[in-house]
């Protein structure tokens, strides 16, 4: 069955731009999650979501960073004046339960680059 | 001090050899702990997970928890060169917030 899909697969912005991240979660999956991973190290939670509202929001390292999921499916990750700092790969991940547990099923992510 | 600690490594090991893979955590209100397998430009996989302390097994591969040392293994028995990949240990409080918490990842390379 269909994966958890990431577009763009790779974005290339300069400093200052507007960028856009979508990610179509698995079909039925409530909860959906957004990470940034940069080389070298493991994903970094940014921001949840149980339905359409953010549900933790503690993850996004400033307000040039904003996310939405208006009808509670598809997700967009807005990055404003992006910074060269913000290039990673930014992973989406959704989620159902498993037994006791929430499992989270990741797409490919985002290959971010800010020249 | 971060959360959770992982040696990135790289290892690297013939095939056949049994790899030791382990993560250290801080925060004793963590209580699931998962192994997730990152392949070259590809998102994180869940390999395993346990709840609180014990050991886990499936196939070649057993998952430990120990929660008085705040210690959690991940071992391969008979490693293939396909298990060639990043290891990436996670954990989760209960209840909450459902984030993950991932330690830096360990880069394993299986040597025919």
């Amino acid at each position: 069955g269909a994966g958890v899909s990431q577009t763009p697969s790779n974005k290339v912005t300069e400093k200052g731009k507007y960028v856009e991240l979508r990610c179509d979660p698995i079909s039925g999956h409530t909860a959906l999650y957004w990470y940034r991973q940069s080389l070298g190290q493991g994903p970094e939670f940014l921001i949840y979501f149980q339905g359409t509202g953010a549900a933790d929001d503690s993850g996004l390292p400033n307000d040039r960073f904003f996310a939405v999921r208006p009808e509670g499916s598809v997700s967009t990750l807005k990055i404003q004046r992006t910074e060269r700092g913000d290039s990673a790969v930014y992973l989406c991940a959704s989620s159902f339960m498993q037994g006791s547990l929430e499992t989270q099923y990741f797409g490919p992510g985002t290959r971010l680059l800010v020249l | 001090q971060k959360e959770v600690e992982q040696d990135p490594g790289p290892l690297s090991v013939p095939e056949g050899a049994i790899v030791s893979l382990n993560c250290t955590y801080s925060n004793s209100a963590f209580q699931y702990f998962m192994w997730y397998r990152q392949y070259s430009r590809k998102g994180p996989e869940l390999l395993m997970y346990t709840y609180s302390s014990g050991n886990k097994e499936d196939g070649r591969f057993t998952a430990q928890v120990d929660k008085s040392s705040k210690y959690i293994s991940l071992f391969i028995r008979d490693s293939q060169p396909s298990d060639s990949a990043t290891y990436l240990c996670a954990i989760r409080t209960q209840g909450g917030s459902e984030k993950l918490v991932f330690g830096k990842g360990t880069k394993l390379t299986v040597n025919p």
